[in-house]
């Protein structure tokens, strides 16, 4: 177990509403990222969080935000949702952050996230 | 630009065997890669990484090649064994340091 966790843990929602999913960070670790995993495909990075500003981001569009609290914990926020929303979302926190670091970064359990 | 691939989406091994799950990645300025195993319903586990100035890296029962001049990248799991089946991924770091760019996958199956 990575010490990464994530809420809650399935959620499903209708198109156009909005979602709220969170993430505690690993002991230590300052900085979370965000990705989002297609059914058989590979995580796509939404964006990273560091000291509680974005330090990163994908190509997704505005309507994926998110926050990072003084504690590095996480929110991820998506709005007027999409049927190809319906993925697992998943945060990773590591312990370095800020631009050129080489840091491990160590995944939740994900979020599996349905929109119908 | 920056992609990460996978060679094969399959692989089927007998228990005991060795495996070896291979990824070619684009970008030589690329400098740190992570191999992660992700198992049904749960989010990718740190298996094991390696900076690009080094070729080979051993862990419990992994090791991981880096061959720079052709850009390809593998993991080697000794002794394969059921607990193994899972989807490997290989990932790079990009050059702000910030995402993994993530190939598609390679799913190893183990039969015991």
């Amino acid at each position: 177990e990575t010490g990464v966790t994530q809420s809650p843990t399935h959620l499903i929602k209708t198109r156009g509403q909005q979602v709220t999913l969170r993430c505690s960070s690993q002991s230590g670790h300052n900085t979370v990222s965000w990705y989002q995993q297609a059914l058989g495909q590979g995580p796509q990075f939404i964006f990273q969080y560091y000291r509680e500003e974005e330090n990163g981001r994908g190509n997704f569009p505005p309507r994926f935000s998110g926050l990072q609290f003084p504690n590095y914990s996480s929110e991820l926020n998506v709005n007027a949702l999409e049927l190809d929303d319906s993925a697992l979302y998943l945060c990773a926190s590591s312990l370095g952050g800020g631009h050129r670091t080489r840091d491990t970064q160590y995944f939740g359990p994900g979020t599996r996230l349905t929109v119908l | 630009g920056e992609s990460v691939g996978l060679h094969l989406p399959t692989l089927s091994v007998q228990e005991g065997d060795n495996s070896i799950i291979n990824c070619a990645y684009s970008n030589s300025a690329s400098d740190y890669f992570i191999w992660y195993k992700q198992e049904s319903g749960k989010g990718p586990q740190f298996i094991i990484d390696i900076r690009s100035n080094m070729d080979k890296r051993q862990g419990q029962r992994v090791t991981v090649l880096l061959n720079k001049t052709v850009k390809h990248l593998s993991l080697q799991i000794a002794a394969t064994q059921p607990g193994d089946s899972a989807v490997y991924f290989c990932a790079e770091l990009n050059q702000a340091g910030t995402a993994l760019i993530f190939g598609k996958g390679t799913t190893l199956s183990v039969s015991s």
